[in-house]
């Protein structure tokens, strides 16, 4: 069945940096845009940032524009999240998800998310 | 800030049915499809309506949506108490280039 498995998350000084993983399963990882959407304590849900299917565009959310990086290795079916200069404001659970379709598109399946705690 | 606005709470007895709205704006629900996802207390958000009407295989008809102009909304008919859950709409954003979100719905079936 299709599994998409964050890791990496945990606790971090404000400043530093973190690297993110989502690890997919059970479909064509290659042939799917995916994105990267968090959820602070208490709050609703944020875009971070999306991939294309191959890697070649981008495009980051104005609050971590400049600070995080998304990228994805297809021949390991993974994508991944840089994130630095991290902020307190950063605090959330972080999830992954898979995008079908483009503009006209919708997330079909989701990971079950890591916590990422920015405080000193 | 959301880039869709949505009402914080909603509220209904078993059985009755309720409505929630979502208003964006010309370079999101007024030109792309709305999306919502149902997020029940300590899990992942889960695909609910796509394409502004479309239900994913599974979801029960009990669930509708609609779209016009630069708004849309979410009906539940026949409300469960397993409905209690934030909702949340989502829209394709041509200024952001990506994904925009409401501010999500707190249903709560008293």
């Amino acid at each position: 069945q299709v599994q998409l498995v964050e890791s990496g998350g945990g606790v971090v000084q404000p400043g530093r940096s973190l690297r993110l993983s989502c690890a997919a399963s059970g479909f064509t990882f290659s042939r799917y845009g995916m994105h990267w959407v968090r959820q602070a304590p208490g709050k609703g849900l944020e875009w971070v940032a999306l991939i294309s299917y191959d890697g070649s565009y981008k495009y980051y959310g104005d609050s971590v524009r400049g600070r995080f990086s998304i990228s994805r290795d297809n021949s390991k079916n993974t994508l991944y999240l840089q994130m630095s200069s991290l902020r307190t404001e950063d605090t959330a659970v972080y999830y992954c998800a898979s995008w079908d379709g483009h503009n006209d598109g919708y997330y079909d399946q989701w990971g079950q998310g890591t916590l990422v705690t920015v405080s000193s | 800030q959301s880039v869709l606005t949505q009402p914080p709470s909603a509220s209904g007895t078993p059985g009755q049915r309720v409505t929630i709205s979502c208003s964006g704006s010309s370079s999101s629900v007024g030109s792309n499809p709305v999306n919502w996802y149902q997020q029940l207390p300590g899990t992942a958000p889960k695909l609910l309506i796509y394409n502004n009407n479309q239900r994913p295989s599974g979801v029960p008809d009990r669930f509708s949506g609609s779209k016009s102009g630069t708004s849309a909304s979410l009906a539940i008919s026949g409300l469960q108490s397993e409905d209690e859950a934030d909702y949340y709409c989502a829209s394709w954003d041509d200024t952001l280039s990506g994904p925009g979100f409401g501010g999500g719905t707190k249903l709560t079936v008293l």
